[in-house]
């Protein structure tokens, strides 16, 4: 299993400025996932931090936008750039167990763009 | 592009009826997972199946894997107050390994 810590739980930001959610796991991963959560809707993949490389992102979804940074194996950042109300979710960090394929969530960052 | 859908998408039920949710997938998957995400909470894992015409089962949870590979359903007897939430299937993308798309998920209540 996986512990994953994600800062900040919630925040309330204004439209234009940037914020940089962090995640934590206890334990050496490869891969490290950002899913975007928005109200009332499911899960989609924003991209996929590798160390030592550049993220890959999903469709729709541009590094501009959404950089993201994996300095070592335990370690990843997102940060939402230039935020507007429609950039309103939760933000979750996942990470995949490397043996049954489960995903492990962290508790999620819920933005609010005012 | 790949799709994976879930119906119903809200479903009330009085504690102690069963309840079913339908996980339909436009490409053939691998294997598929099912999540539970509680109120204000995060997903967390409930079992992955990998077999065609699989079924597990978790006390009164019960799991299957379609034929095809393509669908899958979670059903639940006699539910409790506590399955109050929103359970998602998720498949592998096409486009890489590990990289899952989760399904529109059906939003469970149950009525005490």
């Amino acid at each position: 299993s996986a512990v994953i810590s994600q800062k900040p739980s919630r925040d309330i930001c204004q439209r234009g400025t940037s914020l940089t959610i962090q995640c934590q796991v206890d334990s050496q991963v490869t891969m490290m996932f950002w899913y975007r959560q928005q109200p009332g809707q499911s899960l989609t993949l924003i991209a996929t931090a590798n160390q030592g490389s550049e993220a890959t992102y999903e469709s729709g979804f541009v590094i501009d936008k959404f950089p993201i940074s994996r300095p070592n194996l335990t370690f990843s950042t997102l940060t939402v750039s230039n935020m507007s109300p429609e950039d309103s979710s939760i933000y979750l960090c996942s990470v995949e167990s490397g043996t049954s394929g489960e995903l492990f969530f962290g508790e999620g960052s819920r933005l609010t763009v005012l | 592009g790949q799709q994976v859908m879930q119906i119903p998408q809200y479903q009330h039920v009085q504690e102690g009826e069963d309840f079913t949710t339908y996980c339909n997938s436009s490409t053939t998957l691998s294997n598929i997972q099912w999540y539970k995400q509680r109120p204000g909470g995060h997903p967390v894992f409930l079992i992955q199946l990998v077999k065609s015409g699989e079924v597990k089962k978790q006390k009164r949870l019960t799991f299957q894997f379609g034929e095809a590979k393509k669908n899958s359903s979670l059903h639940i007897t006699a539910t409790q107050t506590t399955d109050v939430g929103t359970y998602f299937c998720a498949g592998p993308t096409t486009s890489g390994t590990y990289k899952y798309i989760f399904g529109t998920g059906t939003r469970l209540k149950v009525l005490a």
